[in-house]
């Protein structure tokens, strides 16, 4: 079975901390991706990357960065975190062509 | 307007009901049409997939997808407690990023 994995359940943070969010995955996934879930809004894609070293910016890339060093490993970066980012956030990821995304269980993330 | 909209809901149905859930999109070039479904803080799953226009069953799950009206549905039949869920629709054009667009999300509750 696939497998992906988030660091944290839950967290919380304050208002101007830099926060590390991380994702691995164990199915050698060229694709992953990192989306954030909020009320009413459904999942809103932040980041992707379809290779090692490789990113591109998803719908809401503002006040994020991403890493992708290894293969298996994308991490989310709130460089200053602020109260309007406090929300899910879900990892996934994809073999290359295929649109089936698996997800992680989601870090639920409180910013005060 | 968004490129994919959908009924958030909440829905509530008796156990052994029909359940149907529908997404609208705006974007022609929409090729892949998925269903996934998140019980309560666990991630997404996918539940169907469909390319193109067409029907596809799986046990008590119909997905219909019908490209001249930009509508797709997703049936549940003799619907379960345990698929009280949030369903969520997602879709996606042709091109190698396997980048999804998703709808807001339907809550769902089959009560016994």
């Amino acid at each position: 079975d696939v497998k992906v994995t988030q660091s944290s359940r839950y967290l919380v943070k304050r208002t101007g901390e830099k926060v590390f969010l991380e994702c691995v995955q164990d199915m050698d996934h060229e694709n992953m991706f990192w989306y954030r879930q909020d009320p009413g809004l459904g999942l809103r894609l932040i980041y992707f990357s379809y290779d090692v070293k490789m990113k591109e910016k998803g719908d809401i890339p503002e006040g994020y960065s991403v890493s992708r060093e290894k293969k298996e490993r994308f991490s989310l970066i709130l460089e200053s975190a602020s109260t309007n980012q406090t929300s899910m956030y879900l990892c996934a990821s994809s073999p290359q062509g295929s649109r089936t995304q698996y997800f992680g269980p989601g870090t639920r993330l409180t910013v005060l | 307007q968004k490129e994919v909209e959908q009924d958030p809901g909440p829905l509530s149905v008796p156990e052994g009901a029909i359940v149907s859930l529908n997404c609208t999109y705006s974007n022609s070039a929409f090729q892949y049409f998925m269903w996934y479904r998140q019980y309560s803080r666990k991630g997404p799953e996918l539940l169907m997939y469909t390319y193109s226009s067409g029907n596809k069953e799986d046990g008590r799950f119909t997905a219909q997808v019908d490209k001249s009206s930009k509508y797709i549905s997703l049936f549940i039949r003799d619907s379960q407690p345990s698929d009280s869920a949030t369903y969520l629709c997602a879709m996606s054009a042709i091109g190698n990023t396997g980048k999804l667009i998703f709808g807001q999300g339907t809550t769902l509750q089959v009560k016994p």
